[in-house]
């Protein structure tokens, strides 16, 4: 049972390089999430996703972008990384709103 | 803003002890509030409450949720090293888009 799948599971930027992370998940879930986590600061919602090609603004957006052209993947870009995105991201989903979500394990991500 | 607390921050027991934790909260048009386990990587659901007074058990962990004074605890009877984690808890409102809202965490080492 894959569920919740994300790559890379690690990665070192520089300070104005850009990378994309990549969500699968086979769950044939609607709703579809990006998190940060950060010390002491729980998980932070970044973008949603209602269904495919939607998207929408969480708590955190600034400096991310999203893309859901197919409903098994989310994609989370970051155009011009800064160390203040460095943290741990996971991704998550769940089949209806306000229900339990699924997390993929984890990207760690570090920009230097 | 909708707001989670989370209470202590960390906590050290040893094997066999019982112990508490706190969630406080504040959302507008509360919804439900949920438990997550987090160990070295995914957060994996524990448990979901909407109503208020009901007891939700599994095996030594059990949670309950006073709506009236916005708060959950979630109790863990003769822990065992393996309830060492971080414990999230998120609520979720009605309010259109508004997703989980997760706590600090609170860190707990079981020691044999």
């Amino acid at each position: 049972n894959a569920g919740v799948t994300q790559t890379p599971k690690f990665r070192v930027l520089k300070t104005g390089q850009s990378m994309t992370l990549l969500c699968a998940q086979d769950m044939n879930h609607e709703y579809m999430y990006w998190y940060r986590q950060d010390p002491g600061m729980g998980l932070r919602l970044i973008h949603y996703s209602v269904g495919e090609g939607t998207t929408a603004k969480g708590e955190v957006p600034d400096g991310y972008n999203v893309s859901r052209l197919k409903k098994q993947n989310f994609l989370l870009g970051l155009e011009s990384a800064a160390p203040s995105q460095t943290s741990v991201y996971f991704c998550a989903s769940s089949l209806v709103q306000y229900t339990e979500a699924f997390f993929g394990q984890g990207t760690r991500l570090t920009v230097v | 803003e909708d707001k989670v607390v989370q209470s202590p921050l960390s906590l050290v027991v040893h094997e066999g002890d019982t112990v508490t934790l706190n969630c406080s909260y504040e959302v507008t048009n509360f919804r439900s509030l949920l438990w997550y386990k987090q160990e070295k990587k995914a957060p994996t659901f524990l448990f979901m409450l909407t109503s208020s007074g009901i007891e939700k058990k599994s095996g030594r962990l059990s949670s309950i949720l006073d709506k009236k004074e916005l708060f959950s605890i979630l109790n863990i009877t003769a822990t065992q090293t393996g309830d060492s984690a971080i414990y999230l808890c998120a609520v979720t409102s009605y309010n259109a888009g508004n997703m989980l809202t997760f706590g600090g965490g609170t860190r707990l080492m079981v020691k044999p």
